[in-house]
């Protein structure tokens, strides 16, 4: 079974501090996505990658950086929290875009 | 600019029944459409994924349909069960970098 893992399942931050989530695959997949999801927008794509030190903008890369340093691991940076970053982070992982896409049991961030 | 839509928003059953759930998407240039299943406060379960070349795929109680033509997607769950309950997501893939498109998904509740 594929496993794509979050470091955090919750987590709680102040304004202004540096966040890091981390998303983790065991499937060697080159593809890896970051979304955000907030009640009445759906999901709404941060950034992606297609291979290693690669990136791309989705559609709302404002106020989040990413990093993809190995194949397996895609982390989203956050460099200053701040209120309206309160949301629920979903990472992805997926082989190409003829397969399907899998996904992580999320993360509850909470900035106060 | 592709665009997914989920009608009803949410539905209400008694157990027992036989349901669909519906997805129409405006540009029938796609890889293929994915059907997924999100808990509350979980992360995004794969149900099914049709290629474009597919008309339908079946899994278990689960059959999902597509007609790229038309630009409608059906995902079928028959004699639904309160497990069941849950939102069910459609989403599309297609475009110059392949990405999902996500509608906003369909609240199931089934009553006991």
């Amino acid at each position: 079974d594929v496993k794509v893992t979050q470091s955090s399942r919750y987590l709680v931050k102040r304004t202004g501090e540096k966040v890091f989530l981390e998303c983790v695959q065991d499937m060697d997949h080159e593809n890896m996505f970051w979304y955000r999801q907030d009640p009445g927008l759906g999901l709404r794509l941060i950034y992606f990658s297609y291979d290693v030190k690669m990136k791309e903008k989705g559609d709302i890369p404002e106020g989040y950086s990413v990093s993809r340093e190995k194949k397996e691991r895609f982390s989203l940076i956050l460099e200053s929290a701040s209120t309206n970053q309160t949301s629920m982070y979903l990472c992805a992982s997926r082989g190409t875009p003829f397969y399907e896409q899998y996904f992580g049991p999320g993360t509850r961030l909470t900035v106060t | 600019k592709q665009e997914v839509t989920q009608i009803p928003a949410a539905l209400s059953v008694p157990e027992g029944e036989n349901l669909v759930l519906n997805c129409s998407f405006t540009d029938s240039a796609i890889y293929n459409l994915q059907w997924f299943r999100q808990d509350p406060g979980k992360g995004l379960t794969s149900l099914l994924l049709i290629q474009s070349s597919q008309r339908e795929q079946t899994s278990g109680r689960l059959n999902a349909s597509l007609d790229k033509s038309s630009g409608r997607s059906t995902l079928y769950i028959a004699a639904s069960q309160p497990g069941d309950s849950a939102t069910y997501l459609c989403a599309v893939t297609g475009g110059s970098q392949g990405n999902l498109i996500f509608g906003k998904g369909t609240k199931l509740s089934v009553k006991p």
